[in-house]
């Protein structure tokens, strides 16, 4: 299986200050055909998880343009430009690449 | 838009079964993948298996192969999951997931259901 791993694991942030996340695969997750199946989600507290990037860099319909997502092969990042009071929870990167699908262990972010 | 509404929690013995529904509404089903994906207390997320219902096949995570059982009935737009042998590590938040590329089993995971707290428990 792949193995997703983030850092870091807690990253306490102040309010209007960027953040990032680092995702990286035990191997390449570029498929045969030429695409990369890595995406980012969020969870809140107590919700399910949401969809914010797919495909390493393309933001899902009504996610802020203050995140982003970059990368490639085997490493790849999650940033927020400005953290916001609402971009509390944890945020996972997930490869759909290779079977079976699997989750990096998940970043917490807080407001310090 | 297309909402995903999950059966409610259930508490089971070890050594029993659980099933659990995922009924879609408001949008196309069939064409869709289902994912399941499941989340231990306080733990991260991990995919289970998941169907595109009108090619009716479903591809399962070798962990879970042989004690999970994937399917859908496009009559109802509803996908099942049943997870059977259970043990108390089953203990988690089970939650159905839809691939948002048409006919696409290698896709993120755009629309979720609210989650079933299946309990195993002696």
């Amino acid at each position: 299986d792949i193995v997703m791993t983030q850092t870091p694991l807690s990253s306490p942030v102040t309010l209007g200050q960027p953040a990032s996340i680092s995702c990286r695969s035990s191997q390449s997750l570029v498929h045969s055909d030429g695409n990369t199946y890595l995406s980012w989600l969020q969870q809140r507290p107590g919700q399910p998880p949401r969809l914010l990037i797919y495909k390493i860099s393309n933001r899902y319909s009504g996610v802020p343009d203050r995140f982003s997502g970059s990368g490639a092969g085997t490493d790849f990042t999650l940033k927020i430009s400005r953290v916001e009071a609402e971009d509390v929870g944890v945020y996972y990167c997930m490869q759909a690449t290779q079977f079976p699908w699997t989750f990096g262990q998940g970043t917490k972010v807080e407001i310090k | 838009q297309v909402q995903l509404v999950q059966s409610g929690a259930e508490v089971k013995k070890p050594g029993s079964s659980v099933k659990v529904s995922c009924k879609a509404s408001g949008g196309t089903f069939s064409s869709y993948a289902i994912s399941w994906v499941r989340q231990a207390p306080g733990q991260g997320l991990e995919w289970m298996g998941g169907i595109i219902p009108i090619f009716g096949t479903a591809n399962y995570a070798q962990k879970f192969q042989g004690r999970v059982t994937i399917t859908a009935d496009e009559s109802t737009s509803t996908a099942y999951m049943e997870l059977s042998s259970l043990r108390s590590e089953d203990t988690a938040v089970y939650y159905c997931a839809r691939g948002w590329e048409l006919l696409r089993f290698r896709t993120a995971f755009d629309i979720w259901g609210q989650g079933t707290m299946d309990t195993v428990s002696s």
